[in-house]
């Protein structure tokens, strides 16, 4: 079993409606970062997290410490949201290393 | 800033043949890694870096050099390819901050091994 699990792993979605993503890990980790790979290839890191919530702009990432899980929001998705959305942990044992999801592709279609 | 670059973009390679995937960063980020990313599986930790002089291996490291001469650079060496090792390379560089590590990757190579 992969140590970082994502939800789901293909999502399609009409322009304008509320996406979510979710993480869930199964070790304890100091940080957790959502990141974002267009069809281009580049990654983007959006989002680091170590507790609570954090928006940026039609962007919002929460956290459960307790839970061990985490989720990605997309408010009125726009079809320039399609790309893969990547969860990565950083272990509480592993100083800057990350171990990462598989990868969620999302396709926001017009 | 460049941020993190690599080269080159795409690379094909004959099974057999060596070469060295670059990557440099002008942030003076202390720590450096770099991934390889296959179709199905997530981002998977090749070698990294804590600093100058410093490497350690990670998840994938068979076939695979790294060195860290100077802060800035941090170039990959295949020693022998194989097909196996076709994949895109990503190169990250990331600072402490307070003990949180904010990530900034390279634009990928994407190799094949024929």
């Amino acid at each position: 079993k992969n140590e970082v699990e994502q939800s789901p792993q293909n999502l399609t979605a009409q322009e304008g409606e509320f996406i979510t993503i979710n993480c869930s890990y199964s070790v304890g980790i100091s940080a957790l970062h959502w990141l974002q790979q267009h069809p281009g290839g580049g990654i983007v890191s959006l989002f680091m997290l170590s507790s609570g919530k954090k928006k940026h702009g039609r962007l919002i990432a929460t956290i459960n410490i307790q839970e061990k899980h985490s989720s990605l929001h997309i408010t009125a998705s726009h079809p320039r949201d399609s790309a893969v959305y990547i969860c990565a942990v950083r272990l509480a044992t592993s100083g800057s290393r990350l171990t990462f999801g598989e990868g969620t592709q999302l396709t926001v279609n017009p | 800033n460049a941020g993190v670059t690599q080269t080159p973009k795409f690379q094909v390679l004959k099974t057999g043949q060596s070469m060295t995937l670059q990557c440099a960063q002008d942030m003076n980020h202390e720590y450096m890694s770099w991934y390889r990313q296959d179709p199905g599986m997530g981002l998977r930790l090749i070698h990294y870096s804590v600093g100058a002089g410093i490497t350690d291996q990670g998840e994938v490291p068979n076939g695979y050099n790294v060195s860290r001469s100077t802060t800035e650079d941090f170039p990959l060496r295949l020693l022998s390819a194989a097909p196996s090792q076709t994949s895109v390379y990503f190169c990250a560089s990331s600072y402490s901050s307070s003990g949180a590590y904010e990530q900034y990757f390279g634009p990928g190579t994407r190799l094949t091994v024929t």
